[in-house]
């Protein structure tokens, strides 16, 4: 079985400090991981994946994460928000060999201040 | 390129009524997808086609919920009879299939907001 832990509900951040989303998996699989990002009203939509090639893996909007594989950890990173980047975001696992079969974290609301 | 299509994207009804919701994927794109997002939560899974296919339905409610994908490119989703508690974004997303196991990103569509009264 496979499982997502997304470790905060909020994340309340200044603009222009850093942010960092946690996200924990567990899965019996060499995991395939992903972060989406959902803007109020509009769609889901891919930020970064990781699926076993670099282990630091970059996106869009300056965005990045590392997969770590010890700590069974895909922490979201970006070394200074912008007012732009409030928003939900979900943390995703799916298992690698046979069927992708996408488990969703239960998401975390970032909420930057001016 | 056209992106995930879904209608309607908003549907109110009466508790035990029915509804259906459809999806037309981005062309060629094999998996297709159907979420559930009830507000505040994640998006759950709730069937996953392969083609025509079905790879997991598992988080289902068969009793209530049915979907098909007849012929390998859209899919209707239905409801009968709803409940309060199916009052939820539907979700449907695309991804190409890729050999070795590995999946592609999924591309979402605009979502069904469903109230049931």
């Amino acid at each position: 079985a496979q499982s997502v832990t997304q470790l905060d509900s909020h994340v309340s951040v200044s603009e222009g400090t850093p942010v960092l989303l946690r996200c924990n998996y567990s899965s019996s699989y060499s995991p395939s991981l992903f972060w989406y990002v959902q803007h109020p009203n509009k769609g889901l939509q891919l930020l970064l994946k990781y699926t076993s090639a670099a282990t630091l893996v970059k996106g869009i909007n300056g965005f990045e994460a590392e997969f770590k594989k010890s700590e069974t950890s895909f922490h979201l990173t970006k070394p200074s928000a912008h007012m732009s980047d409030a928003a939900e975001y979900f943390c995703v696992v799916s298992l690698s060999g046979g069927s992708y079969i996408p488990t969703f974290g239960r998401g975390t609301s970032l909420i930057v201040h001016p | 390129e056209a992106g995930v299509a879904q209608s309607p994207r908003y549907k109110i009804i009466e508790k035990r009524q029915s509804v259906a919701f459809w999806c037309n994927p981005i062309s060629g794109h094999a998996t297709l997808y159907w979420y559930q997002q009830i507000l505040g939560q994640g998006p759950k899974l709730l069937i996953q086609f392969q083609n025509n296919g079905v790879v997991d339905d598992s988080q289902l409610p068969k009793d209530r919920f049915s979907a098909e994908r007849l012929k390998g490119v859209d899919s209707t989703l239905k409801i009968q009879p709803a409940k309060l508690e199916d009052s939820a974004v539907y979700l449907c997303a695309s991804s190409e299939f890729l050999a070795g196991g590995y999946t592609d990103t999924q591309y979402f569509g605009p979502g069904t907001r469903l109230t049931v009264l």
